[in-house]
C-alpha cells in the first residue's frame, strides 16, 4: 500500500468553528508532513513529525495544532482561523534518513474555506 | 533569487511533442526531485535523483550536479500530461524532509 489518504476532502468552516483534518498511511513510514499551498504557489512546510515526535515547526501560528497519535496517523486540529488561512493542506510521508535524500508520498489534500 | 529557479513557468504544447522543463539550483543538495501536480490538488513523485539520469514510460529526468542543472523531458507528450511539474531539492545538510521547491511549470498539452 503506497497510499496516503486524507479526510475531508473539502471543508468549509467559520472562524469561531474547530475542526481537524486526518491524515494516514500504512507505508511505515517514521516520518510524516504537514504543508500548506495557496492557488499558485508552492507548498509551504508546517511541521515534521519523526517517530510521532514534532520535530519542526516552521513558525505557524498556534491556531494550527497538529497532533501524531501513532505512527500511522496524522491529525491537524484548527481553531480560530482567519480567511487567509483558506488553502489546500496536503500531507506526506517518508522513511527517516538523510534530509531531504527520502521520497516523500503525499495525499490528495483537503481544501479549506475559512469564511 | 530563489534557491531553485524552473523554466518555463508555462509551456502550451500540441500532442505528440517532445517537452523539456529546467531547474536550476544555488545550494549543494542530497538529491532533487520532481513532482507532478494535477488540478484538484494531489502530488504525485515522479523522480528523486542525485546523479545521471532516471527514466519511467515517457518520463525522463536527468540531473548536472557540477552544474546545479537538472530536466524533466516528457517524450510524446499527451493531454493527460497536462498538470503543474515542480523542482523541488533537499538542501545538503537540511533538517529532516526539509524541501526547498520551485515554483513550478504549468504544462498544457492540446489534443
Amino acid at each position: 500500500d503506497t497510499e496516503v489518504t486524507q479526510t475531508p476532502k473539502h471543508l468549509v468552516m467559520g472562524m469561531t468553528n474547530k475542526k481537524s483534518l486526518k491524515c494516514e498511511q500504512h507505508m511505515g513510514h517514521r516520518a510524516m508532513y504537514w504543508y500548506k499551498q495557496k492557488a499558485k504557489k508552492p507548498p509551504e512546510l508546517m511541521f515534521v513529525y519523526s517517530y510521532e515526535k514534532l520535530s519542526i515547526n516552521e513558525s505557524v501560528p498556534s491556531r494550527f495544532s497538529p497532533e501524531c497519535p501513532n505512527s500511522s496517523l496524522l491529525n491537524l486540529h484548527l481553531h480560530a482561523l482567519q480567511p487567509e488561512d483558506s488553502a489546500l493542506y496536503l500531507c506526506a510521508s517518508s522513511r527517516l534518513g538523510l534530509a531531504g535524500y527520502n521520497e516523500q508520498f503525499f495525499g490528495p489534500g483537503t481544501r479549506l474555506t475559512v469564511l | 533569487k530563489n534557491e531553485v529557479e524552473q523554466s518555463p513557468q508555462n509551456l502550451t504544447a500540441q500532442e505528440g511533442e517532445f517537452i523539456t522543463i529546467n531547474c536550476s539550483y544555488s545550494v549543494g543538495i542530497s538529491a532533487l526531485h520532481w513532482l507532478q501536480q494535477h488540478p484538484g490538488g494531489g502530488i504525485v513523485s515522479l523522480f528523486m535523483l542525485s546523479s545521471g539520469k532516471k527514466k519511467h514510460g515517457r518520463l525522463i529526468a536527468t540531473i548536472n550536479i557540477q552544474e546545479k542543472h537538472s530536466s524533466l523531458h516528457i517524450t510524446a507528450s499527451h493531454p493527460r500530461d497536462s498538470a503543474v511539474y515542480i523542482c523541488a531539492v533537499g538542501p545538503y545538510g537540511g533538517s529532516q524532509g526539509n524541501l526547498i521547491f520551485g515554483k513550478g511549470t504549468k504544462l498544457s498539452v492540446k489534443p
